[in-house]
């Protein structure tokens, strides 16, 4: 089964440094998402990403994140300056759209994220 | 703002015992709500959907309802069993008309099934 696949599965970082999560979304998805999760918290909404143009970011997106598709298979999300609280596990997920309403997102296993 | 509650953290029960997790809502009902199950370490897997016409969803031993009027979802698991043991969250859409919209969690129920 098709699945969406994370790299690296861990990365350290320190403060004020810049990190790149990258990954691969399911080849025929047209959403992309990516959601943080600060250990023992819930799982949050960051940005989506719809015809290589963001569709809805939150609050917690600030000026700090970017996200980008450089190509045809990859989605990364860019943090330019990381501070202690970007601690999380970073999890990309995507949807194969339907004309029928929202389709269950699948989940790559995350880019757990420590920064020093 | 929507928020959405999960009443209990942890819910521990004894294998071949039904498991029954709450979710509920505040403000306005979501066209759709779903249901997954995150493992430790593990991005969250979807387990099902329901949409707010349907009062209950069954799949296997999994079975979801959804009351709109009391804004409240149940999830069941049937003869329960350790592989089960897992957080299990609720998540709606925001701002679905038209679009896709996002998916917003609970925070989770930890269900741990003893043998």
């Amino acid at each position: 089964e098709p699945e969406v696949t994370q790299t690296p599965s861990h990365q350290v970082t320190q403060m004020g440094q810049e990190v790149i999560l990258r990954c691969v979304p399911i080849s025929n998805h047209l959403y992309f998402y990516w959601y943080r999760q600060i250990l023992g918290q819930k799982v949050e909404f960051l940005v989506s990403f719809y015809n290589n143009e963001i569709s809805e970011k939150s609050e917690i997106f600030d000026d700090q994140f970017s996200v980008e598709r450089p190509d045809g298979s990859n989605f990364t999300l860019k943090i330019r300056s990381t501070k202690l609280e970007d601690s999380a596990m970073y999890f990309c997920a995507s949807i194969q759209a339907t004309v029928r309403g929202p389709s269950p997102l699948h989940f790559g296993n995350g880019t757990r994220l420590t920064v020093t | 703002s929507q928020k959405i509650e999960q009443n209990s953290e942890a819910l521990n029960i004894q294998e071949g015992k039904t498991a029954t997790l709450t979710c509920n809502y505040t403000n306005y009902s979501p066209a759709y709500l779903q249901w997954y199950r995150q493992d430790p370490g593990r991005g969250p897997v979807f387990l099902l959907l329901i949409r707010e016409n349907e009062k209950e969803k069954r799949k296997e031993r999994l079975k979801v309802t959804f009351d709109t009027t009391l804004k409240q979802s149940l999830f069941h698991i049937t003869a329960s069993q350790p592989a089960d043991s897992a957080t299990y969250l609720c998540a709606l859409f925001m701002n679905y008309g038209g679009s896709q919209g996002n998916l917003i969690f609970g925070k989770g129920t930890k269900l741990s099934v003893k043998p």
